[in-house]
């Protein structure tokens, strides 16, 4: 089963509400990321919050992590058009040194002018 | 200081034919990794390598499936006699070799594989 798992699936919202995705974990991590993909493109990454890390801000974007509830939340505040993608979580888990990341299935998000 | 280059970006076989994907990484980053994405699914990974050296392929298919990186050139991900389960969009990442650093990957714009 897949290490990252977020919900919802799909996010639709009016252009600037905020968005929050949440995604969880099964096993211990070094850190966890989060990244963007637009429509057949690759992968964007977007931030990076490390196991002793609570909360971590990046211009319009806040995540957080909660290593007891194997937990993290992306916010994304004032959303624009432009967010329009699909989000992934991706854990680096405590497994060795080989930064091998494992992606959830991802989150639509749909941001509506 | 261009990003991770991947070609083709399309590419069409024959159920049977071989397919060979390329992936130049980031200036600087040693580290390459092959991920593979299915429609409406995450990233799964491949493989990871650095220099002439293949360090973790639990994520290939043991057989058909092989990746390389050489000392000179591109990373190349092989898939002999291609199935139509293969047909997905390939990605290939790269990072540095040091500290966190290594563990925030640059992907490209991946190769989309079709097998008819």
């Amino acid at each position: 089963s897949q290490q990252g798992e977020e919900d919802p699936q799909a996010l639709s919202i009016q252009e600037g509400e905020n968005a929050t995705m949440n995604c969880s974990y099964k096993t211990s991590i070094n850190n966890l990321q989060w990244y963007r993909q637009n429509s057949g493109r690759g992968l964007v990454h977007l931030i990076l919050i490390r196991s002793n890390e609570r909360e971590k801000h990046s211009g319009r974007l806040r995540v957080t992590l909660d290593t007891s509830k194997k937990s993290s939340s992306l916010l994304i505040t004032a959303s624009r058009a432009a967010d329009t993608a699909s989000y992934f979580c991706a854990t680096d888990a405590i497994s060795g040194a080989n930064s091998k990341l494992t992606f959830g299935k991802g989150i639509t998000l749909s941001v509506r002018p | 200081n261009a990003g991770v280059m991947q070609n083709p970006r399309h590419l069409v076989r024959r159920r049977g034919q071989e397919a060979r994907l390329r992936c130049s990484p980031m200036k600087g980053h040693s580290h390459v990794y092959w991920y593979r994405q299915l429609p409406e699914e995450g990233l799964k990974f491949m493989v990871y390598l650095q220099k002439e050296n293949i360090i973790d392929e639990s994520g290939m298919p043991k057989e058909r499936f092989s990746a390389e990186f050489p000392k000179e050139g591109p990373s190349i991900l092989r898939i002999q006699q291609v199935v139509r389960g293969d047909s997905a969009a390939y990605f290939c990442a790269s990072s540095r070799s040091q500290g966190l650093a290594k563990n925030i990957q640059y992907f490209g714009a991946g190769t989309r594989l079709s097998v008819l």
